[in-house]
């Protein structure tokens, strides 16, 4: 099994709401990381959690939530989101933070707030 | 902070055709990656080019690391329809974090 699963693929809310997606593996990796991309833009890093501790925050707004409950599992709650935190949100997972590691993408999650 | 700049960032070509898509990055990078996406799809991994002086390559294209010229090249070959996606090259931005810096992509469009 080489795949990083996301759900939803595609989840529409309004700014009131709260939401979570969601991200699997069981490659057995222990790095897992959330990317947010606009369209026609490359993906940006948001966070990085390894062995389910977070690593990496790269200035996000409280309004996104990261979880890592196991070393499979990485969740990433909404809430009170903006019209402009419409993007696709694409999980990530490697082996570990070495240098050479490739990143296995999921299939991202389109999301858009109305 | 490492930038990586490619270019051109859109190229129309004809199938059959060679070309070459550039990676120029900022400061040291121990690593270089490049990826592939479909329109609305996620990334994939194409290669990982680990020192100065590497290749790799697979099927049509070939991609090289020049860690003295901070430069990495894409080359495709007698492209084929198939190709048509955007290309991003992506650098390591600080040592063991795992955080990638990509480049803005550059979209292939390959016509009959």
């Amino acid at each position: 099994d080489t795949e990083v699963t996301q759900t939803p693929k595609h989840l529409v809310m309004g700014m009131t709401n709260k939401k979570s997606l969601k991200c699997e593996q069981h490659m057995g990796h222990r790095a897992m990381y959330w990317y947010k991309q606009k369209a026609k833009k490359p993906p940006e890093l948001m966070f990085v959690y390894s062995y389910e501790k977070l690593s990496i925050n790269e200035s996000v707004p409280s309004r996104f939530s990261p979880e890592c409950p196991n070393s499979s599992l990485l969740n990433l709650h909404l809430h009170a989101l903006q019209p402009e935190d419409s993007a696709l949100y694409l999980c990530a997972s490697s082996h570990s933070l070495a240098l050479g590691e490739k990143l296995f993408f999921g299939s991202g999650t389109q999301l858009s707030v109305l | 902070e490492l930038k990586v700049e490619q270019n051109p960032l859109f190229l129309s070509m004809q199938e059959g055709k060679n070309y070459t898509i550039y990676c120029n990055y900022s400061t040291t990078s121990d690593r270089l990656y490049w990826y592939r996406q479909d329109p609305g799809k996620s990334l994939e991994s194409l290669f990982v080019l680990l020192s100065n002086g590497a290749v790799k390559q697979e099927g049509r294209l070939m991609a090289s690391l020049d860690t003295k010229a901070r430069l990495s090249t894409l080359h495709i070959t007698a492209a084929v329809h198939d190709l048509s996606a955007t290309y991003f090259c992506a650098g390591i931005g600080s040592s063991n974090t795992g955080k990638l810096i990509f480049g803005q992509g550059t979209t292939l469009q390959v016509k009959p």
